[in-house]
């Protein structure tokens, strides 16, 4: 079993839509996670954390659930630029990153 | 406000070939990673090092040579380049608190004949 797992897509949505990602991971004693955003092979940039009550920023919201070992990202009101490869990332002890290999999102006129 | 830079961004070269992959960043952070994504796998760790002079081995550290006598330069080489490890390469650094988000350079294409 992969240590972090993503549907790879693509979710196509048309624009204004709600579109939601969930990644799980195997590790319990995983300690931090992450959601990054990755366009065409371009370097993968900081999208938002994600914290044990959940967060949000603007349109974006993360959420954790440890008792059932995933993280989601939810996207309301989704826009054109919005399309890309979203990357779950989860630290499993220090400083050790594991990256899902990614969902990408088709976000439609 | 350069942040973190990698160089070259594209290099075409041969099998056995040795090829240095540069990264350097502006941050001062501690932390300094190299990564390669391959479609299908996803980023994958190579090599990361926790400070000046401490590197250790990640994921897929076969083949991959690294160092870092300076805080700031973290340079990857391929000491015989492999076609197998053509790929494309993306450096990333973050301060030393084990919580902090990593933060990458453009990445380098690599394409090994």
């Amino acid at each position: 079993r992969k240590e972090v797992e993503q549907d790879p897509g693509p979710f196509n949505v048309p624009e204004g839509a709600t579109v939601a990602f969930n990644c799980t991971y195997s590790n319990s004693a995983s300690q931090s996670f992450f959601w990054y955003r990755q366009d065409c092979r371009k370097e993968p940039k900081l999208l938002m954390s994600v914290y044990s009550s959940g967060n949000e920023d603007g349109r974006f919201t993360a959420q954790l659930n440890r008792a059932s070992q995933y993280i989601s990202l939810l996207i309301r009101d989704s826009k054109l630029s919005d399309s890309a490869t979203y990357l779950c990332v989860v630290i499993l002890r220090f400083q050790k990153l594991v990256f899902g290999t990614g969902t990408r999102l088709l976000v439609s006129p | 406000d350069a942040g973190i830079t990698q160089s070259p961004r594209y290099k075409i070269t041969e099998t056995g070939r040795q090829v240095t992959l540069m990264c350097h960043q502006t941050w001062s952070h501690s932390y300094m990673f190299w990564y390669r994504q391959d479609l299908g796998h996803g980023l994958r760790l190579i090599y990361y090092s926790a400070a000046a002079d401490i590197t250790d081995k990640g994921e897929v550290p076969d083949g991959y040579v690294v160092s870092r006598s300076k805080t700031e330069n973290f340079p990857l080489t391929l000491e015989s380049a492999t076609r197998s490890q053509t790929s494309v390469y993306f450096c990333a650094s973050s301060v030393s608190s084990s919580n902090q988000p990593q933060h990458f350079g453009d990445g380098t294409r690599l394409s090994i004949l």
